[in-house]
């Protein structure tokens, strides 16, 4: 089974720049979450989609970030404009909507904001 | 706000030895997970046990729940240095919001 796919990978910008990130989680799972963590720190929800209706943003500044999920499968996260504060390892994860599973995570983007 | 809040910030074991970690939690939940992070890597799911649970064993992993204490416990036995990695708690309340604690750094030398 392919697991979640994150790219790009790695990604160095200037601030004020505009960035965007993309995911493809599991094939069927429908729930799919955003989150960022920043370095020696735990992941922070950013944004949590079932199918692709928001079930929980309330952590997205969203004066700056975006995030959407068309039709219910790939999901995009844009941060514009970035600020140095954005730099963070961007984690995208799905799960099933059967909620005894767990939450699949992908490798990440590392963002750095010069 | 911090759901899982995990103790000790960090901790050094010799190969072979236990490990121990434990997590507090604020408010209801449906289920607590522990996942691993190596350095550079990406998390790993290792248990969830659930709300109406007091103990789960996987291998060599044995995790607790207290939902008087609104706490949990994971323990590594026979730990090896491939162990190395952090450890976060997560919180799973009602919506299935799920909440990461701040992670417990563990170190087990050769």
């Amino acid at each position: 089974e392919a697991g979640v796919a994150q790219s790009p990978r790695y990604k160095i910008i200037e601030k004020r720049q505009s960035v965007a990130f993309w995911c493809n989680p599991i094939s069927g799972h429908a729930t799919l979450y955003w989150y960022q963590q920043i370095l020696g720190q735990g992941p922070k929800l950013l944004i949590q989609f079932q199918n692709n209706g928001v079930v929980d943003d309330s952590q997205l500044p969203k004066d700056r970030f975006s995030a959407e999920r068309l039709k219910g499968v790939d999901s995009t996260l844009k941060i514009q404009p970035a600020k140095l504060e954005d730099s963070a390892v961007y984690l995208c994860a799905s799960r099933p909507l059967v909620l005894t599973d767990t939450q699949y995570f992908g490798p990440g983007t590392r963002l750095t904001v010069l | 706000s911090q759901q899982g809040e995990e103790d000790p910030q960090a901790l050094s074991i010799q190969e072979g030895e236990n490990a121990t970690m434990n997590c507090s939690y604020k408010t209801s939940i449906n289920n607590l997970q522990w996942y691993r992070q190596n350095s550079g890597r990406g998390l790993v799911h290792l248990i969830l046990i659930r709300s109406n649970e007091r103990e789960k064993h996987s291998g060599r992993l044995r995790v607790t729940l207290d939902t008087s204490k609104k706490s949990s416990s994971l323990l590594i036995t026979a730990s090896r240095a491939a162990d190395t990695a952090s450890y976060f708690c997560v919180a799973e309340t009602s919506g299935s919001r799920l909440t990461f604690g701040e992670g417990t750094q563990l170190t087990v030398n050769p």
